[in-house]
């Protein structure tokens, strides 16, 4: 089973400020890889496909990079509706996995 | 635009099964190519993978899980459905069902208690 590391675990960050998160797999992925945002009480919204394409409607402020093991997902400038939980996910090899995530707080 | 919903019971008895479905619109479950997977997330806690069926009726379950699940395909209703046996306290969570193995269309989530 692929591995799927996120770090940190909780980011503190003021609105305005710049957010970096990272996802790192126990092996290789290519770009099967997926950003979600998740709200309190709300299912999770895809951010980035393929490492680096922002879902359709996404704000340019969301951007992602990386491939095969180092993922990372920047928010340029945050917003009061960006403080979320924050997962990546892998679809390189069955099973399919998580990361545990990332809580972005005020 | 593609909408997912799940449906079924919200209280599920120990040891009995606990079954779901989802039902598709906006896009044809027996599309070629496409996977249709189920996802579930514990109260406070990450996301969990419980499987995914392609539209040829192949399936692939998490190894965790996989002695107690089926999802199948009903093509005639566009739905898919998980069934998962021998239920636990252990698998009371928020079941979602979403499109894909990225995942780019999800369902509301539907939430599940197991209690008797």
């Amino acid at each position: 089973e692929i591995v799927m590391t996120q770090s940190p675990a909780t980011l503190s960050v003021s609105p305005g400020e710049r957010a970096t998160l990272s996802c790192r797999a126990s092996q290789s992925i290519s770009t099967n890889f997926v950003w979600y945002q998740q709200r309190p009480g709300q299912a999770p919204r895809p951010l980035i496909f393929g490492a680096s394409t922002r879902a359709t409607g996404i704000p340019a402020r969301f951007s992602g990079s990386g491939s095969g093991t180092e993922f990372t997902l920047t928010i340029s400038s945050m917003q009061s509706e960006d403080f979320a939980v924050y997962y990546c996910q892998q679809f390189s090899k069955w099973p399919i996995t998580f990361g545990q995530g990332t809580r972005l707080e005020i | 635009q593609v909408q997912l919903q799940e449906s079924g019971p919200g209280l599920v008895k120990p040891s009995e099964t606990l079954s779901l479905t989802c039902t598709v619109s906006g896009d044809s479950i027996g599309r070629s190519g496409h996977y249709w997977g189920w996802i579930r997330q514990s109260p406070g806690t990450g996301l969990e993978w419980i499987g995914s069926i392609y539209y040829s009726g192949s399936t692939y379950y998490n190894p965790s899980l996989k002695s107690r699940v089926t999802i199948s395909l009903d093509t005639s209703k566009n739905q898919f459905s998980l069934n998962l046996s021998s239920v636990t306290a252990a698998d009371t969570a928020v079941y979602y069902c979403a499109r894909r193995n990225n995942f780019d269309y999800w369902g509301q989530g539907t939430l599940v208690t197991v209690s008797s």
